[in-house]
Order: structure tokens, then C-alpha cells, then sequence
């Protein structure tokens, strides 16, 4: 069993969805989540940090973790064209200064 | 602020040959840098983490005589792939981990292909 396990898709919503990407895990030790956005052949971009559990909002994405499931989320509204990339997520147990632990990544196809 | 780039972005040589590739954060100081590599459609395996002023930590089947790590300061780590084979083709990808903060940032990657 992986570590992380998120859904490769590839997920194709219209324009204006709302996105709902999904990661589990089995270390129970991770308390750092990340989210990041590839687009293809280039190098990921942080969207949203969140240690422990809770909810984190930034502009149109939000960030669910819920520890005790083993689950985090992330929400993207209104979602645009230009939202189409891959999806990362990410865990450590000790910060950023730790080796993250990433999912395979869910490819997101937003279509006009 | 918190950029990092890597060069070159992309690099082609014949099997056999030693390929070095550069990561530095431009903006801001980083003791710890990370060597990450990706195969299509897979997700970031990390290989190393550097220490500026120190060996780095291999992850366990990556060969350290093979991929040579160096960050000789607080901006700069390279890779080199020695003898690189074929098999070594990958999307090679380093981060940084910014003082003061939770969070690494990427470079853009580079792209090796070994004929």
C-alpha cells in the first residue's frame, strides 16, 4: 500500500465547476499537507500549506484536512480554463525541512 | 519572492557521459535543497536532500556514486549524473526550503534524455 493515494483521473468539468481533489493516506505521523499545481513539463507550484487538521481558504481554493480519516481535500471554485494542470498532493511529517511525500496527481481538465 | 531556478532546463547527451545540472533560489537563502525525479505520468520521487556545507542523504536505492550531489552555498546545489545510461532519462526537479517558512518551493526542472 502507497503511502498516498490520490486518483490519477484524468477529472473534465466545465467552466464555472466546482473541483473536488482528494488524497488519503496511511502514515499517521504526516501533520504538514500541501497542495501543489504541475502544469505538464514544468516543476510544481505551492498552492495551499496546512498543518494539522482544519480548513484553510485562499481566493477560490480551499483545503480540507481531517486527520482522524486520513483525508484531505482540495476545492477549487468557479474553476477556470487555465485551472487545467495536475494536482499534487503532498505530506510530511516534520515540515518543509523533511522530505515530502507526494500522490501520483490528478490531472483537471477545466473545459470552456 | 521565493524563486528557483534550475539549469538548464534541458539536456540531451550520449550514454556514457556525466551531465551536471544547476538549482539555485534567487531571492532568497536555502540550507536545504531537494533532488526529486519524475518518470511520465508518475508522481515526485524524492532522491536526496542536500545540506549547504554538507554530504547529502541519499534515499535508500538511489546510488550516490551515480548521482553526485554538491550545495557549496546557501543559493546553489547541483546534480551530477555520471555515466549516465538511457534508463537515467527522467524530468529531474530540485527544491528549496525557505528559512523561516513550512514550505518548499520548486525549480522548473530539467529534462534529461540520455541516448
Amino acid at each position: 500500500q502507497k503511502e498516498v493515494e490520490q486518483d490519477p483521473g484524468p477529472l473534465s468539468v466545465p467552466e464555472g465547476a466546482i473541483v473536488s481533489l482528494n488524497c488519503t493516506y496511511s502514515n499517521s505521523a504526516f501533520q504538514y499537507f500541501m497542495w501543489y499545481r504541475q502544469y505538464s513539463r514544468k516543476g510544481p507550484e505551492l498552492l495551499m500549506y496546512t498543518y494539522s487538521s482544519g480548513n484553510k481558504e485562499d481566493g477560490r481554493f480551499t483545503a480540507q484536512v481531517d486527520k482522524s480519516s486520513k483525508y484531505i481535500s482540495l476545492f477549487i471554485r468557479d474553476s477556470q480554463p487555465s485551472d487545467s494542470a495536475t494536482y499534487l498532493c503532498a505530506m510530511s511529517a516534520y515540515g518543509a525541512t523533511n522530505k515530502l511525500i507526494f500522490g501520483t496527481g490528478t490531472l483537471l481538465a477545466v473545459q470552456p | 519572492g521565493a524563486v528557483v531556478s534550475q539549469h538548464p532546463s534541458w539536456v540531451i547527451c550520449k550514454s556514457g557521459t556525466s551531465v551536471k545540472i544547476e538549482c539555485r533560489s534567487l531571492d532568497f537563502q536555502a540550507t536545504t535543497m531537494f533532488w526529486y525525479r519524475q518518470f511520465p505520468k508518475q508522481s515526485l520521487m524524492l532522491m536526496a536532500t542536500s545540506n549547504e556545507g554538507s554530504k547529502a542523504t541519499y534515499e535508500q536505492g538511489v546510488e550516490k556514486d551515480k548521482f553526485l550531489i554538491n550545495h557549496a552555498s546557501l543559493t546553489l546545489s547541483t546534480l551530477t549524473v555520471t555515466s549516465a545510461h538511457p534508463e537515467d532519462s527522467s524530468f529531474y526537479i530540485c527544491s528549496a526550503h525557505r528559512e523561516g517558512t513550512y514550505e518548499q518551493y520548486f525549480g522548473p526542472g530539467t529534462r534529461l534524455t540520455v541516448t
